[in-house]
């Protein structure tokens, strides 16, 4: 009964291809993320969706695109992957309407490497 | 911009005994949530503490407590009686309000070595 679950765990690709990671959580929250860690373990924000309705877009090339069916899913489907996509993707959900101090509660992480 | 900042890339601390890792932030928003997050070698983010900006009182957990100075905008992570499994990269970071999506920024990472 996994919080935050995102597949696959591990991604392994060649440049050009178009792959999704699939995100679901199951704890009731209105808004989900996708943050990307680089190689030097910097996190960044990527998008954020709110009841399906996306509210942040963080200059993220459009070869990105996050797809959110309900609000318990945000999948982030990546077109013509480049060498420089090659990092590990977090999803995370939070409450909206709740307490700002309600932390992010992220899944395992999606290791995508580009050859 | 809202920036965190950790200054130090690695730290290592003996086992039991208490190490800080430091973290200051740069905002102009009066009310703000701050958050400690380790994450281990098994990649998974783990809440540590958390911090309400309006609260002057430092959240304590366990062994972790921080030293929050909101006029400095210095947001410490204490860990007393280090063990073994504290091992990890800790993020700072800093949770802006509603209106800009409730996101995280975070800190570059602490790397915590921890020697027995």
């Amino acid at each position: 009964d996994t919080a935050v679950s995102q597949t696959p765990k591990y991604l392994v690709t060649q440049m050009g291809n178009d792959k999704s990671i699939k995100c679901e959580q199951n704890l009731g929250h209105d808004t989900m993320y996708w943050y990307k860690q680089d190689s030097k373990k910097f996190l960044k924000i990527m998008f954020s969706y709110n009841n399906k309705e996306l509210i942040i877009n963080e200059t993220v090339p459009n070869r990105f695109s996050p797809k959110s069916p309900d609000k318990a899913h945000l999948n982030l489907h990546i077109n013509s992957l480049e060498l420089g996509d090659s990092a590990v993707y977090f999803c995370a959900s939070s409450p909206y309407r709740g307490n700002e101090n309600s932390p992010l509660h992220f899944g395992n992480g999606t290791r995508l490497t580009v050859t | 911009a809202q920036t965190v900042t950790q200054s130090q890339p690695e730290m290592s601390v003996q086992e039991a005994e208490t190490v800080t890792l430091s973290c200051t932030y740069d905002t102009s928003e009066s009310d703000y949530y701050l958050f400690w997050y380790k994450q281990p070698p098994s990649r998974q983010m783990i809440l540590v503490i958390r911090q309400e900006a309006y609260k002057q009182q430092n959240a304590t957990e366990n062994r972790f407590s921080v030293n929050f100075q909101k006029a400095a905008k210095s947001f410490s992570l204490k860990i007393s009686d280090s063990q073994l499994g504290d091992a990890a990269m800790y993020f700072c970071a800093y949770r802006r309000g509603r209106e800009y999506g409730n996101k995280l920024v975070f800190g570059a990472g602490t790397i915590l070595r921890v020697k027995s």
